[in-house]
């Protein structure tokens, strides 16, 4: 089974600064691969970044980046330098061989 | 089309009537995924499609649901009897690989449901 776990349904940072969203899995496959998605206002869903677990070296997509540690099953995070922009519902989700799994998501306010 | 379709984009229906959701891929994506969102809730897991076939159909909540892929491009959820806890958006996503591969989800914009 597939599960994933997003304890923090909410928060905020200032403008410019660096957040942290935390997020855990479980699963029982061998191969799989961890995204966050990005929720705006409008609805639709845009990737963010996404990790293959083989790989130890953490994905980075300009201000965006993970924190992968496997052996916790623990998927962070972080955006540096937030901007207005990046105000949305943000998922983690889990791919194994059969399905995209989601966690409930985080609601992320930036303050100007 | 550039994006996943889906439609309509708004229903509102009767209880107890059976309401038929549709989403077109995009081109060429074999996988196809359906989800359900609760108000301000996450995303649960409905159906997954590889081609026309459907290897995992654990999340569909009732029998009332039911879904189905032609010619591995279009599909349709269809939901029998409606009942208010049906109401939610209902997002579609299609991908170019199985899920195994681990390529990008692409998402429509979802069909807001509301049972009245």
């Amino acid at each position: 089974a597939q599960t994933v776990t997003q304890s923090q349904p909410e928060m905020s940072v200032q403008e410019a600064e660096t957040v942290t969203l935390s997020c855990t899995y479980d699963t029982s496959e061998s191969d799989y691969y961890l995204f966050w998605y990005k929720q705006p206002p409008s609805r639709q869903m845009i990737l963010v970044i996404r990790q293959e677990a083989y790989k130890q070296q953490n994905a980075t997509e300009n201000r965006f980046s993970v924190n992968f540690q496997k052996a916790a099953k623990s998927f962070s995070l972080k955006i540096s330098d937030s901007q207005l922009g990046d105000a949305a519902m943000y998922f983690c989700a889990s791919q194994g061989a059969q399905k995209l799994v989601f966690g409930q998501g985080t609601r992320l306010t930036i303050n100007p | 089309g550039a994006g996943v379709s889906q439609s309509p984009s708004n229903k509102v229906t009767e209880k107890g009537k059976d309401v038929e959701l549709r989403c077109d891929p995009i081109s060429g994506h074999t996988a196809l995924y359906w989800y359900r969102q609760s108000l301000g809730q996450g995303l649960e897991f409905l159906i997954y499609f590889q081609g026309n076939s459907a290897p995992d159909k654990s999340g569909l909540p009732s029998d009332r649901f039911s879904a189905e892929r032609t010619g591995g491009s279009v599909s349709t959820l269809t939901i029998q009897r409606t009942q208010q806890e049906d109401s939610a958006v209902y997002l579609c996503a299609s991908s170019l690989g199985s899920p195994g591969q681990g390529t990008e989800a692409f998402f429509g914009q979802g069909t807001r449901l509301t049972v009245v």
